[in-house]
């Protein structure tokens, strides 16, 4: 594999589900990001990893629970999710620079297109 | 706070033809990136062009180039000889200096390159 990849790809949950999606990267990269994008509206950044420590949450609710246990993986845990949450969920990794995500090119993975009835 | 306008939601273009995609922003920082991104239908997100702020350079990549006019606080896509395979929505993208990885997206742009 190369780039970014995510699994899965197509998600369909309930309410009441519990569910993680999956991304890792295979381009040696130190930052990694989860963004949102829904019909009609722009791409939302919701979490940035640095070296593995979290270091931005752009305001989203709990029932999103980012983890990174390296530098490669990212997971998303979705819990007790609303209908207004089906999505299309990137992630994307960046090399990182001193304390932040830094300024170098992001590259994304395919997405998991996410519905929740 | 940074935004990135797009007002061209919709654009078409014969194929071998150019077009030119539109892109403002705005941003008190004096150092930043500007990026533009593909997405076919695949939904696959594909760097296209990166533009450095401080390089007055305009930046190309084959058909691809910017017009960057940085006193305007504008960043237009021309992409020349437009094939096929450029249908897409096209998203104009700012990153700050001091943003540490705070990437910001402008609404996008959906281009259809007809044969």
């Amino acid at each position: 594999e190369t780039g970014v990849t995510q699994t899965p790809r197509h998600l369909v949950m309930g309410m009441t589900n519990k569910k993680s999606l999956k991304c890792e990267q295979h381009l040696g990269h130190n930052a990694m990001y989860w963004y949102k994008q829904s019909a009609k509206k722009p791409l939302e950044l919701m979490f940035v990893y640095n070296f593995k420590e979290q270091t931005e949450n752009n305001s989203v609710p709990s029932r999103f629970s980012p983890e990174c246990p390296n530098s490669s993986h990212l997971f998303l845990h979705l819990h007790t999710l609303q209908p207004e949450d089906s999505a299309l969920y990137l992630c994307a990794s960046s090399q990182a620079q001193g304390g932040g995500g830094g300024t170098d090119t992001q590259y994304f993975g395919p997405g998991t297109r996410l519905t929740v009835l | 706070a940074q935004t990135v306008t797009q007002s061209q939601p919709e654009m078409s273009v014969q194929e071998a033809e150019t077009v030119t995609l539109s892109c403002t922003y705005d941003t008190s920082e004096s150092n930043y990136y500007l990026f533009w991104y593909k997405q076919p239908p695949s939904r696959q997100m594909i760097l296209v062009i990166r533009q450095e702020a401080y390089k007055q350079q305009n930046a190309t990549e084959n058909r691809f180039s910017v017009n960057f006019q940085k006193a305007a606080k504008s960043f237009s896509l021309k992409i020349s000889d437009s094939q096929l395979g450029d249908t897409a929505m096209y998203f104009c993208a700012f990153i700050g200096g001091t943003s540490y990885g705070k990437l910001t997206f402008g609404q996008g742009t959906i281009l259809t390159v007809h044969p």
